[in-house]
């Protein structure tokens, strides 16, 4: 079955600590990997995604994440977090040629501690 | 980057009426439009692929003849939560599949109160 785990629903972060999300998939084909962000009552706004090539993938605001093959993982990571980062963070797969056709995991909320 | 406006951001019916919720692309032309639903404090699901033309497809468990789908054009899909109750209340998400790169815009979202 294709599935996206967030293990994490909520995790709290002092203001310039490192931050890393988890995110692990169920997917039968060629995963394309998303992480978005969702503050409260709005849309989503893509963080960054992962289609081919390098398994370390650049995002916006400073995120990155990882793409781990073998371990089914695709984790969102960011050095120093900054208080307007709280927010809600989802990882989400689709595949080749439906990229818009998304499996979302449960989210991840982030709280940030000054 | 594109763009996709969702109207209205936010509505209150009354139990058994009608209420139509707009997708719009605004930039670009989308022939695939999808519609989630996200619960509180839950994640979001897919309800139905919206495509320009023909009928729109549905996830299993979706009531076809309660959300009605119509997506007439290339930069427009609209769904309509027919004779909404209060269980119908929630956060109903749109996104449109970009003709070129490899990515899917969402809007903005409607919060659905059926009271």
């Amino acid at each position: 079955a294709q599935s996206v785990t967030q293990p994490d629903i909520h995790i709290t972060v002092s203001e310039g600590a490192s931050l890393e999300l988890r995110c692990n998939y169920s997917y039968g084909a060629t995963p394309y990997l998303f992480w978005y962000v969702q503050s409260p009552g709005q849309g989503l706004q893509l963080l960054l995604k992962y289609f081919s090539g390098d398994t370390l993938v650049q995002g916006i605001k400073g995120f990155e994440a990882e793409f781990k093959r073998s371990q089914s993982s695709f984790n969102l990571r960011k050095p120093s977090v900054h208080w307007s980062d709280a927010a809600e963070y989802f990882c989400a797969v689709g595949g080749p040629g439906n990229t818009g056709k998304l499996i979302f995991g449960q989210g991840t909320t982030l709280q940030v501690k000054p | 980057g594109a763009v996709v406006s969702q109207h209205p951001s936010r509505v209150i019916c009354k139990s058994g009426t009608s209420v139509k919720i707009e997708c719009r692309s605004l930039d670009f032309q989308a022939t695939t439009m999808f519609w989630y639903r996200q619960f509180p404090k839950q994640s979001l699901m897919l309800m139905a692929t919206s495509n320009e033309g023909s009928k729109a497809t549905y996830e299993q468990g979706v009531e076809k003849d309660k959300f009605l789908i119509n997506h007439a054009s290339l930069t427009l899909s609209t769904l309509t939560v027919t004779s909404a109750h209060p269980e119908d209340s929630s956060f109903y998400i749109c996104s449109a599949s970009h003709p070129v790169g490899t990515e899917a815009f969402f809007g903005q979202g409607t919060r659905l109160t059926v009271v």
